[in-house]
């Protein structure tokens, strides 16, 4: 089955420094990469995805990148903001909503 | 708009004890369930998920089992829980087999003592 991996596990940067997060998978049938921002004591909530057929998408100071012939895909977070600190999860899907999770990365952004 | 709710939002149980975690979601027909579970340091595990009234299928074999007797509702199980069963549960539901966005419950934090 699908396997993803996700680094680093914690990533403290300043504010306003640039975040990135990667994250690789096993099957090359995944076709759908969600990227999910759990705030603490909160329910996770999609930020941002990508399917296969698209290599890069922003979405104003989130942008999500995918390399299908490596297998991975990354969320970049530009201009960070204290309000950023979460858990961010990626994700794969091979098709019918089988999200497999990574384990998930804590960003702290220091003021 | 739609909603998900789920409960308890916190339960301390004793080893052997059952459970019954409940989730029912309101403004949509025919979701797609699903049960996760969330460990430290180990994601988001699919535990079950559900197409349709009556249907579910399991993803890791466990003492947990889930049911769907209604539409909107998702119930997940335990008759004798297990230390190892303490984590965090949260629920989920989707609308479609290609928007892909899962829209999660407010949790439910298990503590098997």
């Amino acid at each position: 089955g699908e396997n993803v991996e996700q680094h680093p596990s914690t990533l403290s940067v300043q504010e306003g420094d640039s975040a990135v997060i990667k994250c690789t998978y096993s099957d090359s049938a995944s076709n759908y990469f969600p990227w999910y921002k759990q705030e603490l004591g909160k329910r996770p909530q999609l930020i941002i995805d990508i399917r296969s057929n698209v290599g890069e998408k922003k979405d104003q100071r989130i942008a999500v990148t995918l390399n299908k012939t490596a297998k991975h895909f990354s969320l970049h977070i530009t201009e960070t903001q204290p309000e950023d600190s979460a858990v961010y999860f990626c994700a794969a899907s091979t098709g019918f909503q089988k999200l497999v999770f990574g384990t998930g990365t804590r960003l702290l952004v220091s003021p | 708009s739609q909603t998900i709710h789920q409960w308890p939002a916190t339960l301390v149980q004793p080893v052997g004890s059952p459970l019954s975690l409940e989730c029912t979601v309101e403004g949509t027909s025919n979701p797609n369930l699903y049960w996760y579970r969330q460990a430290a340091g180990r994601g988001l595990q699919l535990l079950f998920y559900s197409v349709g009234i009556g249907q579910i299928s399991s993803e890791v074999p466990q003492n947990l089992s889930a049911s769907r007797p209604q539409d909107r509702q998702f119930i997940l199980s335990s008759k004798k829980l297990l230390l190892s069963d303490s984590g965090f549960y949260l629920c989920a539901w989707s609308v479609g087999l290609n928007t892909g966005e899962l829209f999660f419950g407010e949790g439910s934090r298990l503590t098997v003592l």
